[in-house]
């Protein structure tokens, strides 16, 4: 069964630096996400983007952070200036379709600042 | 905004029990899904709901679209110990919005 991945599973950085976090979402689908889960606390909408462009963003979204989707088949998020709040658990998720609306997720990638 | 309030908080439960949890909110929702997430993992698709009313079941999982469109249930059957995890209800805000809310979670611990 098609499956959405994320590299790297694990990243250590210190603060101030920038990370970049990749997906490959499922190959038909044409929405894609990120959410984020601070530890012990539930998921959160970061951001959501189509057709090249970002359709709509939470205020968590602010200017340290941009989505690209570089080719056709990665979607990148990067964290330009790394704060030690920015420490979580970051999911990509895609969606075949808007109306159809279930968003399958990745595993994640475990970002810790220090 | 558009809440999820996910109950019981957790559970603790003997193997081959049932298992019933619930979704609430204060507004309407047209799509509600139940997600179940492992330690260290991303939330895995268990069901998705998309009329009122609709009941609709995975294996041992069942859950339901309330009629009023502002709560939802999942319910487990014969719990097994691989059931243990985070049990998410999700939702899509109103308004065309593409962006899901979570629940907080309702935390499912199986002793054998």
């Amino acid at each position: 069964e098609p499956e959405v991945t994320q590299t790297p599973s694990h990243q250590v950085t210190q603060m101030g630096q920038e990370v970049i976090l990749r997906c490959v979402p499922i190959s038909n689908h044409l929405y894609f996400y990120w959410y984020r889960q601070i530890l012990g606390q539930k998921v959160e909408f970061l951001v959501s983007f189509y057709n090249n462009e970002i359709s709509e963003k939470s205020e968590i979204f602010d200017d340290q952070f941009s989505v690209e989707r570089p080719d056709g088949s990665n979607f990148t998020l990067k964290i330009r200036s790394t704060k030690l709040e920015d420490s979580a658990m970051y999911f990509c998720a895609s969606s075949r379709d808007r109306a159809e609306e279930t968003q399958y997720f990745g595993p994640g990638t475990r970002l810790l600042v220090l | 905004g558009q809440q999820l309030n996910q109950s019981p908080q957790s559970m603790f439960i003997q193997e081959g029990e049932d298992v019933s949890m619930n979704c609430t909110s204060s507004s309407i929702f047209n799509t509600w899904l139940w997600y179940k997430q492992d330690p260290g993992e991303g939330p895995v698709l268990l069901i998705a709901l998309y009329k009122a009313g609709e009941l609709t079941s995975n294996g041992r999982l069942t859950a339901q679209f309330g009629i009023t469109r502002k709560d939802s249930f999942l319910n487990i059957s014969a719990s097994i110990p691989s059931d243990v995890g985070i049990y998410f209800c999700a939702g899509p805000l109103q308004g065309g919005s593409e962006k899901l809310v979570f629940g907080k979670g309702t935390k499912l611990t199986v002793n054998p």
